[in-house]
């Protein structure tokens, strides 16, 4: 395992609600990404970080805030959840080199009614 | 921009046939990687491999191999004689190679491939 945990795995939650989902490293590594994973799309990246505090945004980034305030933790926001928002989320850390693959985490499945 | 198109949403094979599974990508950039993902039922992601766009060599890897052609823009995945296990879905990305890029990628749609006993 690349050392990745996504936290929680499971939430259902209701429409309006904020939503934060948690992405905690271990190894030390510099680049983060959340994205999200939708029937007839594949992944598509919503948010990245490339440093403590360095974040910016992916290609689906409405409705969604990310922070990261430490190397190991990468938290994303849904302010206010919308059905939309229902899908599965994958958390990825890069190598030291941007370029190297990114390993995912096990993914967190969100609900929102 | 760029974009990954896997045109076969699904493949249904019987297991021990070979299989290959395509992968088309556009981008303007002229250094850039390829990957290929594998997602099996269990929901994880896996990291298969990486290709540099300077190298055009063929890969193989025990039942895997890649073929990269750029004078086609593709990037295909062959599984021979197929087995249960290999039942998932396959994942094609890019990611830009400069140094703006931050390793970010762009995948294709999936294709999911069922191996039957």
């Amino acid at each position: 395992d690349a050392g990745i945990t996504q936290s929680p795995r499971h939430k259902v939650t209701e429409t309006g609600t904020p939503v934060t989902l948690r992405c905690h490293q271990t190894e030390n590594h510099r680049y983060m990404y959340w994205y999200r994973q939708d029937p007839g799309h594949g992944l598509r990246l919503i948010h990245y970080s490339y440093g403590v505090k360095d974040t910016d945004k992916g290609e689906v980034s409405d409705g969604y805030s990310v922070s990261r305030s430490k190397t190991e933790d990468f938290l994303l926001t849904l302010e206010s959840a919308t059905s939309s928002q229902t899908s599965v989320y994958f958390c990825a850390i890069g190598g030291y080199n941007s370029n190297q693959p990114q390993h995912f985490g096990d993914g967190t499945r969100l609900s929102i009614l | 921009a760029q974009k990954v198109t896997q045109a076969q949403t699904e493949i249904s094979v019987v297991e021990k046939e070979d299989v290959t599974l395509d992968c088309v990508y556009e981008t303007r950039d002229t250094t850039y990687y390829l990957f290929w993902y594998k997602q099996p039922p269990s929901g994880e992601l896996v990291f298969l491999i990486r290709r540099n766009s300077f190298d055009e060599q063929n890969e193989i890897s025990g039942r895997y191999s890649w073929n990269f052609q750029k004078s086609t823009s593709s990037f295909n995945f062959t599984i021979t004689a197929s087995q249960v296990v290999d039942s998932a879905v396959y994942f094609c990305a890019l990611s830009y190679a400069g140094g703006t890029s931050y390793g970010k990628l762009t995948f294709g749609q999936g294709t999911i491939l069922t191996v039957h006993p």
